[in-house]
């Protein structure tokens, strides 16, 4: 994900409706894809994975979708609440790189 | 407890200075590293130490100089401070130095602020 100018792209849901947080990521040698939430003040926190071979994972209320095809990923929060309000960030790695690169964040911004 | 804990919280220096952020790991994970997010929130990897050996060190002046006395800590040392350093640094830890085992755990971060 490259930067989208100076300011983080945001997403502004009512409380209680579904989000859907979309990233495109770079390297089509990726095998493996992390989103991660980070809370004001707070690192960047684990929320769901998944590895090339699969296109879609859920967990509780968070459902990610991988699109090999034109390096798409996006992670959808159902019944959105105001604790969900944070930036999210994906990041992919594999292929030749064993680092974890970072796309640009998301503002998720919950309005009650 | 916390599984990656970072001190200090913030840090406020002036230029020139030299500081460090120390980091500490409680998950027995081999694999540890250092980033940084600037103002804009991009996150950009800096170093990754797998079992206190340097694996990854991009393009980050030398002045940046990090340090893992064990494999559960490692340490950022940054001499002559400019204005530039001025972000925040994390410290994450992964089970192994492919990071696909659950990804990277991250610490609460360094805030530093050079004036």
């Amino acid at each position: 994900g490259e930067s989208v100018g100076l300011h983080l792209p945001t997403l502004s849901v009512q409380e209680g409706d579904n989000s859907i947080i979309n990233c495109a990521y770079s390297n089509s040698a990726s095998d493996y894809f992390i989103w991660y939430k980070q809370e004001s003040g707070k690192g960047p926190q684990f929320i769901i994975d998944i590895r090339s071979n699969m296109d879609k994972r859920q967990g509780q209320r968070v459902t990610v979708l991988l699109n090999k095809t034109v390096k798409h990923l996006s992670l959808q929060i159902a019944a959105t609440q105001p604790g969900d309000s944070a930036v999210y960030f994906c990041a992919e790695t594999g292929g030749a790189t064993n680092k974890l690169i970072f796309g640009t964040g998301t503002l998720l911004a919950v309005q009650p | 407890d916390t599984a990656v804990s970072q001190t200090p919280k913030y840090l406020v220096t002036q230029m020139g200075n030299d500081k460090s952020i120390k980091c500490e790991q409680n998950l027995g994970h081999d694999t540890m590293y250092w980033y940084k997010q600037d103002s804009k929130k991009f996150l950009k990897i800096m170093f990754s130490y797998n079992n206190k050996e340097l694996i990854i060190n991009e393009t980050v002046p030398n002045r940046f100089s990090p340090k893992s006395p064990d494999k559960a800590h490692l340490n950022l040392h940054i001499n002559s401070l400019e204005l530039g350093d001025s972000a925040v640094y994390f410290c994450a830890s992964s089970q192994d130095h492919l990071g696909q085992l659950g990804g990277y755990t991250f610490g609460s971060g360094t805030r530093l602020t050079v004036v």
